[in-house]
């Protein structure tokens, strides 16, 4: 069956980064995309990005733009959100999606922090 | 980037009656591109309704969604005790593929 498992919790301190892993097994990661959101404490979903499986092409959110990338590696069946310069407002639970979001990651609480 | 408010914030509801859910967009969604989620505290989201009105697999028939261009709707026919939730609107024709700001369903 699908499944999408991702990476344990992290803490980190402001100006750091924080790379999440989201391995797939039970279909190919070529032939979805992936999608990221968020959810900060006491707050809703946020987008944070997408990344193709055509061709690798990325969308991220505006207020993230030059600070993730999101990656794929085919060989492993993993996907990778790098986010850097962290604030303690990207504090929050992040989810890898299959495709446009019929299959979900359990989350990741990254906590930034001094 | 494309607005999706939602209303009402919050809705109480007692098990098995209707709800009816409002997601308006502030420009018209490509193809009709806009989902549903469900969301409970510590869960993933879980996809309801996708391309408006299409049903995800697993999902109750309870649940329908209808709509087009700005205007959609997301129906819960006869609430069961476990629907009472968080529930967002997304559409993805366009990026970035905003969410509304949700709806509290919750139990009267």
């Amino acid at each position: 069956q699908v499944q999408l498992v991702q990476s344990g919790a992290e803490v980190k301190k402001p100006g750091a980064s924080v790379r999440i892993s989201c391995k797939a097994s039970g279909y190919n990661i070529n032939s979805y995309g992936i999608t990221w959101v968020r959810q900060a404490p006491g707050q809703g979903l946020e987008w944070v990005g997408w990344i193709s499986n055509y061709n690798g092409n990325t969308n991220y959110a505006q207020r993230l733009q030059g600070r993730v990338t999101m990656t794929t590696d085919t060989s492993t069946n993993t996907a990778y959100m790098d986010l850097r310069s962290l604030r303690s407002d990207d504090t929050a639970i992040y989810y890898c999606g299959r495709g446009y979001g019929d299959y979900w990651g359990q989350g990741t609480l990254v906590t930034v922090s001094s | 980037e494309i607005v999706l408010t939602q209303s009402p914030g919050t809705q109480s509801l007692s098990p098995g009656e209707r709800a009816t859910l409002s997601c308006r967009a502030s420009q018209s969604v490509s193809s009709n591109y806009l989902a549903w989620y469900q969301h409970k505290p510590g869960q993933p989201p879980r996809l309801l309704i996708y391309a408006a009105s299409s049903r995800a697999p697993g999902i109750p028939d309870r649940f329908s969604g209808s709509g087009s261009g700005t205007d959609f709707t997301l129906t819960i026919s006869r609430l069961e005790p476990e629907d009472f939730a968080f529930y967002y609107c997304q559409q993805y024709g366009n990026s970035p593929h905003t969410f509304g700001r949700g709806t509290k369903l919750e139990i009267k």
